[in-house]
């Protein structure tokens, strides 16, 4: 089956850890993008990527890196330099061009501070 | 500035009624128009696309375009308590670099039997 596969849907961060989250896509979709959801809060983008080894900040990319090594995949750290990491992270991806333009999401990662 | 506007809700319907679902944005040149459906601690769900001005149909939705008035609205007829979730509204608008998404704070539907 084609979809998007985020992993762990949990995950449990000490304050000054790194963690990466990963996301997996074989729907060959072009772009990748990373979202984060608070309570009650709206899909804020993080960062974003349409071909491997380019990506692009979004609107609250402090704190977050990203790779694109391959076109499958977009995993994200969550660095220590962010400060309120505790969220719901959202990966998805889209065709581009002439492709279909719906974008579909992964499962989602909850992430917590302890 | 590309923004999507949605009332928060909540919004409340009996079973068996028209649920609206409305939707406004900034940019007159947009492309094209989803809506999404979330259920509590679940990801969106991809519901409906729009991409031309009138009406889509899709089995109990119904989805509305109107470029000119920059909204677009959804219809749920025949509420189901099923329906009960949040609804997100996407917009592609013209120019966006690589094609992201603008989304609303979404819209909180409840369908009471």
């Amino acid at each position: 089956d084609g979809g998007i596969t985020q992993s762990p849907k949990y995950l449990f961060r000490k304050e000054g850890q790194n963690v990466t989250l990963s996301c997996e896509q074989n729907l060959n979709h072009d772009a990748m993008y990373w979202y984060r959801q608070d309570p009650g809060q709206g899909l804020r983008l993080i960062y974003y990527s349409q071909i491997v080894n380019d990506f692009q900040k979004g609107d609250i990319a402090e704190g977050y890196s990203v790779s694109r090594e391959k076109k499958e995949s977009f995993p994200l750290t969550v660095t220590s330099a962010q400060k309120n990491p505790t969220a719901f992270y959202l990966c998805a991806s889209k065709g581009t061009g002439s492709k279909p333009l719906e974008a579909f999401f992964g499962q989602g990662t909850r992430l917590t501070v302890v | 500035q590309k923004e999507v506007e949605q009332n928060s809700g909540p919004l409340s319907v009996p079973e068996g009624a028209i649920a609206s679902l409305n939707c406004t944005y900034s940019d007159r040149v947009s492309q094209s128009f989803f809506w999404y459906r979330q259920y509590s601690g679940k990801s969106p769900e991809l519901i409906m696309s729009i991409y031309s001005n009138g009406d889509k149909e899709d089995g109990r939705f119904t989805a509305q375009l109107n470029k000119a008035s920059q909204y677009v609205s959804l219809l749920i007829r025949d509420s189901q308590p099923s329906d009960s979730a949040t609804y997100l509204c996407a917009v592609n608008f013209r120019g966006s670099t690589l094609g992201r998404l603008y989304f609303g704070r979404g819209t909180q539907l409840t369908v009471w039997p």
